[in-house]
């Protein structure tokens, strides 16, 4: 089956550095995105990968390793407002998104 | 912009209702979809199309019908609804389905927070 793992719920001070993880098995790879979800609010698009490394982005980094099946979201000078749920998703073979459940990130002043 | 409308944003429905959920976007994507997210769990996909005239079915149809008459609009109905439907509903769009890479991201729309009661 296709399974995406990320942590439930992490915390982090204001100002701090955070990264959330998210490892995948899935039927083949055509990429995998991050979406920042506030609550009760829509999803939307942060991040795309598809080549292993680094990809930055203003405060945001997102990171891939195909080999591992792998990828990490990292949030520098963390604010307030980045308080929200974080979803990984992984484009499969048959180009569909497979989701994660999400991570909570809880900022703390 | 508008981007993807959903309505109704809230709905609470009587067991063995029927219901259609609206969503329509103006950004002429090409595919849309049909996404519940509860609690715990990641979106899950319910139907899809990938053009008009078009429709398949995802990870959880069951109970639940689609059509695609146009690129704009696609309703989303439940023909009799269950409790076990009480979710939060969203309908997303993306520019260019089948070919990876930016352009297969999806945009979603404000979502449908139904009960079934």
């Amino acid at each position: 089956g296709q399974n995406i793992d990320q942590p439930t719920e992490m915390t982090a001070t204001e100002g701090a550095i955070v990264q959330i993880n998210c490892t995948y098995q899935t039927s083949g790879f055509n990429g995998l995105f991050w979406y920042q979800q506030h609550a009760g609010e829509a999803p939307t698009f942060l991040s795309y990968n598809v080549l292993d490394g680094l990809e930055e982005k203003g405060r945001f980094s997102s990171f891939l390793s195909r080999s591992k099946g792998y990828s990490y979201l990292l949030l520098k000078e963390l604010q307030m407002k980045d308080s929200a749920s974080y979803l990984c998703a992984v484009l499969d073979s048959n180009y569909q998104l497979i989701w994660g459940a999400g991570t909570k990130l809880i900022i703390k002043p | 912009t508008a981007g993807i409308t959903q309505a109704p944003t809230s709905q609470i429905l009587a067991a063995g209702r029927s219901m259609t959920l609206r969503c329509t976007q103006d950004m002429r994507h090409n595919a849309m979809y049909w996404y519940r997210q509860d609690l715990g769990l990641g979106l899950r996909l319910i139907h899809y199309s990938n053009t008009a005239g078009t429709t398949g079915k995802g990870e959880v149809p069951d109970g639940y019908s689609v059509s695609r008459a146009n690129t704009d609009d696609f309703p989303l109905t439940l023909a009799s609804a269950v409790p076990s439907q009480t979710s939060v509903y969203f309908c997303a769009s993306s520019p260019h389905p089948g070919t990876g890479g930016l352009g297969t991201e999806a945009f979603f729309g404000q979502g449908t927070r139904l009960t079934v009661v």
